[in-house]
């Protein structure tokens, strides 16, 4: 089974619509997080959720925004999406305290 | 504040010789030091982590990494690098409660391995 699983893998869409990438794990998890990777490969993280508490939020525009119906899902919403937004997006697990972060096998996004 | 540099954005090696990923890093305090691998189209996966034990720390797939507090440093390293092993690798850090919520990630080295 796959520990931290995230749909869709790839995510066509045009400028101003609105679309969500969907993540789960298995592991037992009670943190959860989205980074973003842009064409660099740099990684950004955008947010994490412990207990269903959002516990970062970094400089991310607020037409994003985490949903967590309980502890083993976090899924990611995206308002108005703009060409800047095309990247791939990851989920990750971990428990609190702890490292290592458990990663998804990401979701490519691109804004046309 | 901590930082993490990759000295390498791109590292080719043949087949069967050592590898060397350099990795420097900056803390304010005792850090916990981590290598990811992603191989293409896939997720991040930890190869080894540092959290202030051995500073000889053995990971998966043959890969070692050390930690010198002297010199700042965690260079990754394997004695003989297989065509496998193709992917981008990156040097973590992570704040003084080694909670992952406080990782720094480096901005990746690209590691060929040619025939």
């Amino acid at each position: 089974d796959t520990a931290v699983s995230q749909t869709p893998k790839y995510l066509v869409t045009q400028m101003g619509n609105d679309k969500s990438i969907k993540c789960e794990q298995n592991l037992g998890h009670d943190t959860m997080y989205w980074y973003k990777q842009d064409s660099k490969k740099f990684l950004k993280i955008m947010f994490s959720y412990n207990n269903k508490e959002l516990i970062i939020n970094e400089t991310v525009p607020n037409r994003f925004s985490p949903k967590s119906p309980d502890k083993a899902h976090l899924n990611l919403h995206i308002n108005s999406l703009e060409l800047g937004d095309s990247a791939v997006y990851f989920c990750a697990s971990s428990q609190e305290g702890e490292s290592p972060l458990h990663f998804g096998n990401g979701t490519r996004l691109t804004v046309t | 504040a901590q930082s993490v540099t990759q000295l390498d954005s791109h590292v080719s090696v043949s087949e069967g010789t050592p590898v060397l990923l350099r990795c420097n890093y900056s803390s304010s305090y005792s850090p916990s030091l981590f290598w990811y691998v992603q191989h293409p189209n896939k997720g991040l996966q930890l190869l080894l982590k540092y959290t202030s034990a051995a500073t000889l720390v053995k990971g998966i797939n043959g890969f070692e990494a050390e930690f010198k507090k002297s010199e700042t440093s965690f260079h990754l390293t394997k004695p003989s690098a297989h065509m496998s092993d193709a992917a981008e690798y990156f040097c973590v850090v992570s704040g003084p409660t080694g909670t992952a919520s406080k990782l720094t990630f480096g901005t990746g080295t690209r590691l060929q391995v040619m025939l």
